[in-house]
């Protein structure tokens, strides 16, 4: 059974950079067909797409955020990861990680989820 | 903003039927899929595609489309299924994902 579990700081200083990474079990990331993102939900809101990025590297990013975030895959640990630029106080919410499947038709199914991290930035 | 809209809150009483609906142009060429969200959990997917249900999801959940509008209907809902729920698909350029702001679901 495909698992995804969330890493990293649960605290991050404003103008900082928060990383993350996100630790598949029970399958690899060469699934095939599949990509792995990231999504966002700060407090109270709703979801938000971040970004995804494919087993050959590639990459694709919400608009919104694509000047300040970086993906990127470790086949040897099964890991991939995210680094988000300049952090201000709208950047606090919990983080999840999930697997992107289906053929395209299917408008990205989404699972399984990790549980999510939340990230707080304060000084 | 999100490409899909959904209402923000819908209430439904114990027992009864209740559809949740996300409206979007691109669900004329992408499916939606739906996602459930309880307090201080991970969303989990409970359809997929036109009517699909991942093991585990009761067939009390059902899916439809019509035009530019994807439903997600409960037919005897339970306590349990009180919830946000959110819809997702597709982008204009069919790369990227989008979501719905989500619905609230209360069972009186």
């Amino acid at each position: 059974q495909l698992q995804l579990q969330e890493s990293g700081p649960r605290l991050v200083k404003p103008s900082e950079t928060l990383p993350l990474t996100c630790t598949v079990s029970g399958g690899s990331l060469s699934s095939g067909g599949s990509s792995w993102g990231w999504f966002r939900q700060p407090p109270g809101k709703g979801l938000e797409y971040m970004g995804n990025i494919y087993y050959s590297g590639r990459t694709l990013y919400n608009p919104s955020l694509k000047s300040r975030l970086t993906m990127s895959v470790d086949t040897s640990k099964n890991q991939f990861s995210l680094t988000l630029n300049s952090v201000t106080a709208s950047d606090a919410a919990v983080y999840f990680c999930a697997r992107i499947g289906g053929v395209a038709t299917f408008g990205g199914i989404i699972h399984p989820w990790g549980q999510g991290t939340l990230v707080t930035v304060s000084s | 903003s999100s490409e899909l809209t959904q209402e923000p809150a819908v209430s439904v009483a114990l027992g009864q039927t209740v559809r949740i609906t996300c409206q979007g142009g691109n669900l004329r060429r992408f499916y939606a899929n739906w996602y459930q969200q309880r307090p201080g959990q991970a969303p989990s997917l409970v359809m997929y595609g036109k009517d699909n249900r991942p093991s585990g999801i009761p067939d009390r959940f059902s899916g439809s489309i019509s035009g530019n509008t994807a439903s997600l209907t409960i037919t005897g809902a339970q306590a349990e299924d009180e919830a946000d729920y959110y819809c997702n698909s597709r982008d204009s350029s069919g790369d990227l994902v989008v979501f719905g702001g989500g619905t609230k679901l209360t069972v009186l």
